[in-house]
C-alpha cells in the first residue's frame, strides 16, 4: 500500500534559519515523490519532484530509499516561504497520487 | 487565465440533494484527475481520465459518485443523495502525459467547496 507521512502538522522558523520538512513514505515498488505547495489563497502547485533533481526557490529534496524519506530542505528560510507543504507519492506506472496530511510552515520575521 | 478552472467555487446543499461540479482542464491536457480534500488532510485521489476514458477509480468513490469526461475536454463530478460526510473541497487537476515516469505535472484548479447541511 502507498502511504505518505508528514509527522509535523506545524513548523515555525525564523527568517534566515534552515528549514526541513519531513516526509516518510511506504511503497513496495519504485515511487515517484513530489512536493506540492499551497500559498495563502492560491491553488496547489508543484514545487519539485525527485526525478528532476532540481532546486526550486532554494528548496531541495533528496529521495533516500534506505530510510524511505523525501525531506524538503532550504538553508535560509524566507517569509514568503510561509505556506502549506504537501509531500506526495505516485507509484511507477500508476496514477493514484497519495498525499500526506501536510505541514504548515510559518517563517517569522 | 489559461489554468484549470472549476465551477462552482462554493456549493451549499441539503442532505439528500444531488450536486454536480464542473472542471475545465488546461487546453490539450489529456489527463484529468479528481481529488477530495477534507479539513486537515491532504488531497485524496478519487478518479482519473485519459482523454474520455475513466481509467482508475478509488475505493472512496462510492456508488453515489459518478464522473464523466464526455468529449475528452471538460469533466463533471456528480454526487447523488449527498450526505454530511461529503462536505469537503473537491479538486480537479489536469496534465499532459507524453509517456514515461515523471513526464506529467498535475496542475490543480481552485477547487469547489461543498457544504452539506
Amino acid at each position: 500500500a502507498q502511504r505518505v507521512t508528514q509527522p509535523e502538522k506545524l513548523l515555525s522558523v525564523f527568517k534566515g534559519a534552515p528549514v526541513e520538512l519531513k516526509c516518510n513514505y511506504s511503497y513496495s515498488g519504485s515511487p515517484e515523490l513530489f512536493w506540492y505547495v499551497q500559498y495563502s489563497r492560491q491553488r496547489l502547485q508543484l514545487l519539485l519532484r525527485h526525478i528532476s533533481r532540481e532546486s526550486i526557490k532554494g528548496f531541495t529534496a533528496d529521495l533516500n530509499k534506505g530510510e524511505t524519506s523525501f525531506h524538503l530542505k532550504k538553508p535560509f528560510a524566507q517569509e514568503e516561504d510561509s505556506a502549506m507543504y504537501y509531500c506526495a507519492l505516485r507509484g511507477y506506472n500508476n496514477n493514484d497520487m497519495r498525499f500526506g496530511a501536510g505541514t504548515r510552515l510559518t517563517v517569522k520575521p | 487565465d489559461t489554468g484549470v478552472s472549476q465551477d462552482p467555487r462554493h456549493k451549499i446543499t441539503k442532505r439528500g440533494q444531488n450536486v454536480t461540479f464542473r472542471c475545465d482542464p488546461i487546453s490539450e491536457h489529456n489527463r484529468l484527475y479528481w481529488y477530495r480534500q477534507t479539513l486537515g488532510q491532504g488531497p485524496e485521489f478519487l478518479t482519473y481520465f485519459q482523454n474520455e476514458a475513466q481509467l482508475e477509480k478509488s475505493r472512496l468513490l462510492s456508488d453515489r459518485f459518478s464522473a464523466e469526461r464526455p468529449k475528452g475536454s471538460f469533466s463533471t463530478l456528480e454526487i447523488q443523495r449527498t450526505e454530511q460526510g461529503d462536505s469537503a473541497m473537491y479538486l480537479c487537476a489536469s496534465s499532459l502525459a507524453r509517456g514515461g515516469p515523471g513526464t506529467d505535472t498535475q496542475y490543480f484548479g481552485p477547487g469547489t467547496r461543498l457544504t452539506v447541511l
